[in-house]
């Protein structure tokens, strides 16, 4: 059974700090994996897609690394601005499969 | 971009009544679209997974008497919650896929209160 754990549970920076996020999976045969934004009381927003044969994806301030064989995701925010503030959730999708397995997500707040 | 719709947004109701909660892709069709439940400080968990014109399959230990899900059409799919209880108060949010391995969009999310 595929569980995602994600560290911090909460972190707290400063603004225009850089910070990197964690994600692990314990069942490396993924098909991808996908980092989201949830505001509080709101829906998900999907930040970065990576597919299983990518190592990378970058969209603006953000950089999502996956390395399949270890289990392991990192989500890089550069520059981190208050706006930036919410739950970050990783989730995976099984190869062959339809189902995201989400992680517990890391809160952040970027103070002003 | 895709854009995904429910309704009700919030809803409060009495113990022991049936809400029924719309999701509806607004500008694709989904072949396929998914519910899941969200408890405070948790996260999402999958409840079932529907296809349009058949039944829908659900998670291990939810209640497919209790969750009725229909996807009547590739635009639409609805989940009622039958008999509703305080426990089922949760935040309940849909997903549509627009095909088979392709990205999943997702609702804003309806906020369950039951009395």
């Amino acid at each position: 059974k595929q569980e995602v754990t994600q560290i911090p549970a909460a972190l707290s920076v400063p603004e225009g700090e850089n910070l990197v996020l964690n994600c692990s999976f314990t069942d490396s045969a993924i098909y991808n994996l996908q980092w989201f934004r949830q505001d509080p009381g709101k829906g998900l927003t999907s930040l970065l897609l990576i597919q299983s044969s990518q190592r990378e994806q970058t969209s603006g301030r953000l950089n999502a690394s996956l390395d399949k064989s270890s289990g392991r995701s990192t989500l890089y925010i550069a520059a981190s601005q208050p706006g930036d503030s919410a739950t970050y959730l990783c989730a995976v999708i099984r190869e062959y499969g339809n189902k995201l397995v989400f992680g517990a997500g890391t809160i952040l707040r970027v103070k002003s | 971009g895709a854009v995904v719709s429910q309704h009700p947004s919030r809803v409060i109701c009495k113990s022991g009544t049936s809400v029924k909660i719309e999701c509806r892709s607004l500008d694709f069709q989904a072949t396929t679209m998914f519910w899941y439940r969200q408890f405070p400080k948790q996260s999402l968990m999958l409840m079932a997974t529907s296809n349009e014109g058949s039944k829908a399959t659900y998670e291990q230990g939810v209640e497919k008497d209790k969750f009725l899900i229909n996807h009547a059409s590739l635009t639409l799919s609805t989940l009622t919650v039958t008999s509703a209880h305080p426990e089922d108060s949760s935040f309940y949010i849909c997903s549509a896929q627009p095909g088979q391995g392709e990205t999943q969009y997702f609702g804003p999310g309806t906020r369950l209160l039951v009395l």
